[in-house]
């Protein structure tokens, strides 16, 4: 089955802690995003990559740092610095990044204890 | 910026009924559009996906319309069903700034059996 799988489904993080959000797809997408949605919102970018070891800031960058050193491979990491991390995160990919449809994964819910 | 506008934010509808859920942009250079459904706790999924250069998809009991002139798009659900109640966000593309795409809130549709 082809597809975007996100992983873990829930995660609680103290505070102070950096934590890694995994995204996989074997969709062979150039492009990968990752969304934060909080409640009753839409979505908000705060990193995608057009391409393989290279990404670029989205709207909410900071807080947040990404690799694309794999091809179907775009993991989050929320650092310390993120100062209101407990959100829904959303990672999606698309074929190429300009006019192709997105597809996203099931999320994660982050919760800092 | 682009600014993406979901109106009504809830709508709650008897089964069976034909209903229009609505979404507006104000920056018409656009890629596409894209309507996505989502359940609660979960990811997104895509409905239906509107090149700039068309006027209208259509997906079973859906229908979605683009007037990129106006700034606006429909996604007309015929027929509803409890089983469509859920939270539908529309995305918009943008053909400028790396093809980012801006979210709307959504609009939260229950459909009473």
């Amino acid at each position: 089955d082809g597809g975007i799988t996100q992983s873990p489904k829930y995660l609680f993080r103290k505070e102070g802690q950096n934590v890694t959000l995994s995204c996989e797809q074997n969709l062979n997408h150039d492009a990968m995003y990752w969304y934060r949605q909080d409640p009753g919102q839409g979505l908000r970018l705060i990193y995608y990559s057009q391409i393989v070891n290279d990404f670029q800031k989205g709207d909410i960058a900071e807080g947040y740092s990404v690799s694309r050193e794999k091809k179907e491979s775009f993991p989050l990491t929320v650092t310390s610095a993120q100062k209101n991390p407990t959100a829904f995160y959303l990672c999606a990919s698309s074929l190429k990044w300009d006019n192709t449809e997105a597809f996203f994964g099931q999320g994660t819910r982050l919760t800092v204890v | 910026k682009q600014e993406v506008t979901q109106i009504p934010a809830a709508l709650s509808v008897p089964e069976g009924e034909n209903l229009v859920l609505n979404c507006s942009f104000t920056d018409s250079a656009i890629y596409n559009l894209q309507w996505f459904r989502q359940d609660p706790g979960k990811g997104l999924t895509s409905l239906l996906l509107i090149q700039s250069s068309q006027r209208e998809q259509t997906s079973g009991r859906l229908n979605a319309s683009l007037d990129k002139s106006s700034g606006r798009s429909t996604l007309y659900i015929a027929a509803s069903q409890p089983g469509d109640s859920a939270t539908y966000l529309c995305a918009v593309r943008r053909n400028t700034n790396a093809g980012k795409s801006t979210f709307g809130d959504g609009t939260t549709l229950t459909v009473k059996p």
